[in-house]
């Protein structure tokens, strides 16, 4: 029972366009969501987040935008460059029935490549 | 400066070892994480450490035990090692605000774990 999902298991765009990672969720209690990018052999690192209360977040080249009605966020990057080629990780929080602990539950991934 | 640090980075064992997997934060967290990311690449949380109290505790089999001897420190202890423990264990850390919240999560670089 996935509760994040990123169906999209990949994506190629050209450097300087805009790139677009979707996330679906079906947990109506999450309430803080969260994007990591991770380049291989390293950790995932933190690159944007938003919370349940908004429907938008902006941090210089990324914003994330969050549909609850739809249970949907997204991720823009623009415009894309090659260094932003990595796996692009999904994250959500929220009371997962035992108080908040700060767990988080993760989708799969979507791998981006920005092509020169 | 390493924020988040695991060693070792790779783990060969057999079959029926028991082996350790270290975890040190110098950010000031006080709350401390074990993922698995297996051969799907998902990323799923194991256990959590808030004050060296345990607060998350997955369904991980007993031979898995976390010991967080302080706030800076989780290590990950593995008996009678299996095929299936074959996987990526990253740690993480968070601080936590306003008494509950729990705030994005650094990672470590990841010990990638092979069962022989």
């Amino acid at each position: 029972d996935q509760q994040v999902k990123q169906n999209s298991p990949s994506l190629s765009v050209q450097e300087g366009r805009i790139s677009i990672l979707n996330c679906d969720y079906t947990n109506s209690m999450f309430d803080y969501f969260l994007w990591y990018k991770k380049y291989p052999a390293e950790g995932p690192t933190f690159l944007i987040s938003i919370s349940s209360i908004k429907d938008k977040n902006e941090d210089g080249r990324f914003t994330v935008f969050l549909n609850k009605s739809a249970k949907h966020l997204s991720l823009h990057i623009v415009p894309s460059q090659p260094g932003d080629s990595a796996v692009y990780f999904c994250a959500a929080r929220g009371d997962h029935g035992s108080g908040n602990t700060g767990k988080l539950i993760f989708g799969q991934g979507t791998t981006l490549q920005v092509k020169p | 400066d390493t924020a988040v640090s695991q060693t070792p980075k790779y783990l060969v064992t057999q079959m029926g070892n028991d082996k350790s997997i270290k975890c040190e934060q110098n950010l000031g967290h006080d709350t401390m994480y074990w993922y698995k990311q297996d051969s799907k690449k998902f990323l799923k949380i194991m256990f959590s450490y808030n004050n060296k109290e345990l607060i998350i505790n997955e369904t991980v089999p007993n031979r898995f035990s976390p010991k967080s001897p302080d706030k800076a420190h989780l290590n990950l202890h593995i008996n009678s090692l299996e095929l299936g423990d074959s996987a990526v264990y990253f740690c993480a850390s968070s601080r936590t605000s306003s008494g509950s919240t729990f705030n994005e999560q650094f990672f470590g670089p990841g010990t990638r774990l092979t069962v022989l």
